[in-house]
């Protein structure tokens, strides 16, 4: 099965530091998602991108779909920012597919 | 946005019993649900596929008789944990698409056996 590999597993940032999280993934998508899960265990669906840019405040993705990685981009970091980060993908040309999720990142943002 | 209802949040109960988890899409449609189980420290495991008014499609390792998974209509899943053993313990994540939409994901269902 596809293989979606996150890096680094984990992060420890002072507040207002930047970040870049990193996702690869070995075959070809068609979804690719971004969560933040919160300490209650929430899924937060931060973006839906399988390829191209988006932003949405501080945060900013990219997927460069032919070459199978997408990256996070988190700016002045807040200690509301801490939790895991999961990139989740989802085969091509199998429509109704389920998303794979990665090992995730857990991020600590310390004040 | 999509939103996906998971019910209940937390649940205890005793080795031996059965315990049901509702999943509920609020303002669209599901054609396809998918059921999640998630141990401490761990991703996303995923554990079955559903479609509306189908069997479910479950991942290798995943006992259908143990977990039981009903898809009756487009806005209702359930998950039924039978004969529930405390390393079923674990927590419990659906999440329903319409189409090739993005997954919407509920807030998990807790669930320790004791």
């Amino acid at each position: 099965g596809i293989q979606v590999e996150q890096s680094p597993p984990d992060l420890i940032l002072q507040e207002g530091a930047n970040s870049t999280l990193r996702c690869n993934f070995s075959d070809s998508v068609n979804n690719l998602q971004w969560f933040h899960q919160n300490p209650w265990g929430q899924l937060i669906n931060l973006f839906y991108i399988p390829s191209g840019t988006k932003q949405n405040g501080r945060l900013s993705a990219t997927t460069v779909a032919t070459e199978r990685y997408s990256l996070l981009y988190i700016s002045s970091s807040q200690t509301t920012d801490s939790g895991v980060y999961f990139c989740a993908v989802a085969l091509a040309n199998q429509a109704g597919t389920a998303l794979i999720f990665g090992k995730g990142t857990t991020l600590s943002v310390s004040s | 946005g999509a939103v996906v209802s998971q019910h209940p949040s937390w649940v205890i109960c005793k080795s031996g019993t059965s315990v049901k988890i509702e999943c509920r899409s609020l303002d669209f449609q599901a054609t396809t649900m998918f059921w999640y189980r998630q141990f401490p420290k761990q991703s996303l495991m995923l554990m079955a596929t559903s479609n509306e008014g189908s069997k479910a499609t479950y991942e290798q390792g995943v006992e259908k008789d143990k977990f039981l998974i009903n898809h009756a209509s487009l806005t209702l899943s359930t998950l039924t944990v039978t004969s529930a053993h405390p390393e079923d313990s674990s927590f419990y994540i659906c999440s329903g698409r319409a189409g090739d939409q993005p997954q919407h994901f509920g807030d998990g269902t807790r669930l320790s056996i004791l």
